[in-house]
């Protein structure tokens, strides 16, 4: 059990440019989420996956933000033409029930900042 | 809707004094109820949690937290509290899907 890992850790880009973070959850587990934090807040939710499969999308996901996971392993969630206020700390977790609620183990989160 | 609030932004303890952290939910069935700890820069790490059985729960690090239902509270306490103990605090609901639904965080500060 090597953790949930997430890459990068930080990102600084410019406005309008694309970004891709990546995943990697622990080993086994069947589902993924991933949450938003931004200064002083507490993390909201975005997205999760059931192995391959996404279930449920926040309302905080707008259209220029997509999320794939498609070997039902790692997990990507790309921003496109970023916004200032898309500068906020991407946590990713995993969980190894396959439905109802269980314990989520988080990555040590990217933080993304755009300029 | 399911919603986490925790009233107390920030705390400041003396180290050696007890710490009561507190967290009310609002949630139509049995809550499911998370604390976590977050380091600067860092990702979360689960202190406990609560899904059934004894309202009174033991976690990591000599935390505990006690469900109460009848106030919709899930408050976390240590009787004595260490400088390295000093980081943000965040409690938690689970909610459909498995997400979680989280207060906004009470930041703990130790006085020496």
């Amino acid at each position: 059990d090597t953790g949930v890992s997430q890459n990068p850790r930080h990102k600084i880009t410019k406005r309008g440019q694309n970004v891709t973070f990546r995943c990697d959850p622990i080993s086994e587990h069947n589902r993924l989420y991933w949450y938003r934090q931004t200064l002083g807040q507490g993390p909201e939710f975005l997205t999760y996956f059931q192995n391959e499969a996404q279930l449920e999308k926040s309302r905080l996901l707008s259209d220029r933000f997509s999320a794939e996971r498609p070997k039902g392993s790692f997990s990507t969630l790309e921003i496109q033409r970023t916004e200032q206020g898309d500068s906020a700390m991407y946590l990713c977790a995993s969980s190894p029930l396959a439905s109802g609620i269980e314990t989520q183990y988080f990555g040590p989160g990217t933080r993304l900042l755009v300029l | 809707a399911q919603s986490v609030t925790q009233p107390d932004i920030h705390i400041t303890v003396s180290e050696g004094a007890s710490l009561e952290l507190r967290c009310n939910y609002s949630y139509g069935a049995t809550p499911y109820l998370f604390w976590y700890v977050q380091s600067p820069g860092q990702g979360l790490q689960l202190l406990l949690k609560y899904f059934s059985g004894d309202t009174l729960v033991q976690g990591i690090k000599g935390f505990e937290a006690e469900f109460k239902r009848s106030q919709s509270s899930f408050n976390l306490r240590k009787p004595s509290v260490h400088w390295s103990d000093a980081a943000e605090y965040f409690c938690a609901v689970g909610a459909k899907g498995g997400k979680l639904i989280f207060g906004q965080g009470t930041e703990l500060s130790v006085k020496p």
